[in-house]
């Protein structure tokens, strides 16, 4: 059975840099898609991007200059960074196994809060 | 961006209830259609791919359908553990977007 697990800093400060690693157990993160969701608190959810083991990424053209999804196969991880940051991107951030771009694993989430 | 619109967006019904939630696509998306099933504090879980394809374990009475531009999702017997907010995704083209979500509650 698939796992993932989101880690990283709970609170990021304003104009700053956004940094989660998911880590995947239960299988090879090779010859899939992996990919990032945003869920501000009491909101739906926004998709950020995703990223193939090759490196090939598609991301969300409202985000695409602040994003960048990286995959490190002898990890079995893969990483967002999100910079300059906002109050607006506070949210609860997913990482999913992508298949035909629709999301089939799910980690449990990690709340990102930008604040000074 | 494809705009994926869910009705109702808050529904009530009984134990043993067919909940029928509906999601309109802006533009034709063929089936690249899923659904996902999200309780409070807990990440989403897949329930349907493709429109009309159940996800491994979940139950029987999830159902879903249509093509296009017009989806349905059916839950034929409300069990207590179904009381949820139930998220549309379309897969057809980037970016990927959601519905608003339909929040099923206890009448």
């Amino acid at each position: 059975q698939v796992q993932l697990q989101e880690s990283g800093p709970g609170l990021v400060k304003p104009s700053e840099t956004l940094s989660l690693t998911c880590t995947v157990s239960g299988g090879s993160i090779s010859n899939f898609y992996w990919g990032w969701i945003r869920q501000p608190p009491g909101k739906g959810l926004e998709w950020i991007g995703h990223i193939y083991n090759s490196g090939s990424t598609n991301y969300n053209p409202s985000l695409q200059s602040r994003v960048t999804i990286s995959v490190d196969m002898s990890k079995n991880q893969f990483s967002l960074n999100l910079n300059s940051v906002t109050a607006a991107d506070t949210a609860v951030y997913y990482c999913a196994r992508v298949r035909n771009r629709q999301f089939d694993y799910w980690g449990q989430g990690t709340l990102v809060t930008v604040s000074s | 961006d494809i705009q994926m619109t869910q009705s109702p967006s808050s529904v009530s019904a009984s134990i043993g209830d067919r909940v029928t939630i509906t999601c309109r696509a802006s533009q034709g998306i063929g089936s690249w259609l899923a659904w996902y099933q999200q309780k409070p504090g807990k990440a989403p879980r897949l329930l349907i791919y493709t429109a009309s394809n159940l996800q491994s374990g979940v139950p029987s009475r999830f159902s879903g359908s249509g093509s296009g531009t017009d989806f349905t999702l059916t839950i034929s017997g409300l069990q207590p553990e179904d009381f949820a907010t139930y998220y549309c995704q379309q897969a057809n083209s980037f970016p990927l977007t959601f519905g608003g979500g339909t929040k099923v509650e206890i009448k």
